[in-house]
């Protein structure tokens, strides 16, 4: 079935960075693509960033274009993102998700790990 | 504001069927599919529906989406105590190359 373990998160100052990392496993990690998706604290879900199988393709949501980064390593079966210039809003709990194929929806999705921005 | 429109909140006692609604602002976005998602307490989010009517494996028949236009929804029957928790509403939207979320609806089991 698959299985994805977020690490990385933790607790930040306004304008600091983190790195936050997703391990994949138990699945094909090079054949699909890979999203971000966070959850404000009392808030719903939002969607982040996605990037494709092969990493040729990236996109992201406007509330965070231009500061954060996905990216992967197919060697390693790992997804990261690099969060910058981080700000209060930006806390919440990151969960990878894996995309079950085109337009099939997030079939897996890890635990989740929290970035608390705050000074 | 999402452009994915849900009620905050729905509510059933057990053994009854619920539906939750989603409704997208966009424009020509008839042909867009639309997914659900269950978010429990403590868990990971999890799969329900997706392409607008499609049950991936595992996924009890309890739970059926449909679409019509740019209104889609989310049916429950046969409401169980485990059900309770968030449910979201999901679309691809081509023109931005973003997913959005709906609000989300907060599920609650007499």
């Amino acid at each position: 079935q698959g299985q994805l373990v977020e690490s990385g998160g933790g607790v930040v100052q306004p304008g600091g960075s983190l790195r936050l990392s997703c391990a994949a496993s138990e699945f094909t990690f090079s054949s699909y693509g890979m999203h971000w998706v966070r959850q404000a604290p009392g808030k719903g879900l939002e969607w982040v960033a996605l990037i494709w199988a092969d990493g040729s393709r990236k996109d992201y949501a406007d509330s965070v274009k231009g500061r954060f980064t996905i990216s992967r390593d197919n060697s390693k079966n790992m997804l990261y993102l690099q969060l910058n210039s981080l700000r209060p809003e930006d806390t919440g709990i990151y969960y990878c998700a894996k995309e079950a194929s085109y337009l099939a929806g997030f079939d897996i999705w890890g635990q989740g790990t929290a970035v608390i921005v705050s000074s | 504001q999402s452009v994915l429109t849900q009620p905050p909140s729905a509510s059933g006692t057990p053994g009854q069927r619920v539906t939750i609604s989603c409704s997208d602002s966009r424009s020509n976005v008839g042909n867009d599919y639309v997914f659900w998602y269950q978010h429990l307490p403590g868990s990971a989010p999890k799969l329900l529906i997706y392409r607008s009517n499609q049950r991936p494996s595992g996924v009890p028949d309890r739970f059926s989406g449909s679409k019509s236009g740019t209104s889609a929804s989310l049916a429950i029957s046969g409401l169980r105590s485990e059900d309770e928790g968030d449910y979201y509403c999901a679309a691809w939207d081509d023109r931005l190359r973003n997913w959005v979320f709906g609000g989300g609806t907060s599920l609650t089991v007499l």
